[in-house]
């Protein structure tokens, strides 16, 4: 069974720094590509981020770019999104999602349970 | 940035054709999908490649896509249908993923 477990998340004050995790299991991780997705309560989806298999290519969303990093280590099965220069507005709940492979039909087939950050003095 | 816009929320009554909307400049080139989210649930895919339905999708949901603007169309809307829509594609690069801001469907 494929699973995700974000982790990481809690209060920090803005201008702050934190760092998510997300544990993947039952799927061979090296060989998917993963995404960072958020949504602040109440408020929509909101995609942040891309990295694929062999972190060669990674993408973020404007609204992240230059202060939040997405990296990952394929022998911990472990996808991790280290956020800087935290700002009241990027509180929210934080989700990885596995990218499916092409062909798939599903661009986003399995998401963790998610993690909230709360930025906030 | 790339934005695909929506339309915030849609009401229908039961049996009703729910119709909602997604544009975007790139989606004459991108397929768009489609994502279904009930309150305190992760998201589930309802439509793929602008008109496809994954299994276990009920006939009622269906999509089409013509030139900026796809369309998620639900054929005689049951109240378990009560949920957030979302658009989903990429920019022109195929690079950068993007959602739509949600249209919450209220069948009552």
């Amino acid at each position: 069974e494929v699973q995700l477990v974000e982790s990481g998340g809690g209060l920090v004050k803005p201008g702050g720094s934190l760092r998510l995790s997300c544990a993947a299991s039952g799927f061979a991780f090296s060989a998917y590509g993963m995404n960072w997705v958020r949504q602040a309560p109440g408020k929509g989806l909101e995609w942040l981020s891309f990295i694929s298999s062999g972190s060669i290519y990674i993408y973020y969303a404007d609204s992240v770019r230059g202060r939040f990093t997405i990296s990952r280590d394929n022998a911990k099965n472990s996808l991790y999104l280290q956020m800087n220069s935290l700002r009241a507005e990027d509180t929210a709940f934080y989700f990885c999602a596995r990218e499916g492979q092409r062909g798939t039909t599903d661009p986003l087939d399995s998401w963790g349970q998610g993690t909230l950050v709360t930025v906030s003095s | 940035s790339y934005e695909l816009t929506q339309p915030p929320s849609v009401s229908v009554s039961p049996g009703q054709t729910a119709r909602i909307t997604c544009s975007g400049d790139a989606l004459p080139k991108k397929y768009v999908y489609w994502y279904q989210q009930r309150s305190g649930q992760a998201p589930v895919l309802v439509i793929y490649e602008d008109t496809k339905r994954p299994s276990g999708i009920p006939e009622r949901f269906s999509g089409a896509s013509s030139g900026t603007v796809a369309t998620l169309t639900i054929s005689g809307a049951q109240v378990e249908d009560e949920a957030d829509y979302y658009c989903y594609s990429t920019d022109s690069s195929g690079n950068h993923r993007v959602f739509g801001g949600g249209t919450q469907l209220t069948v009552l």
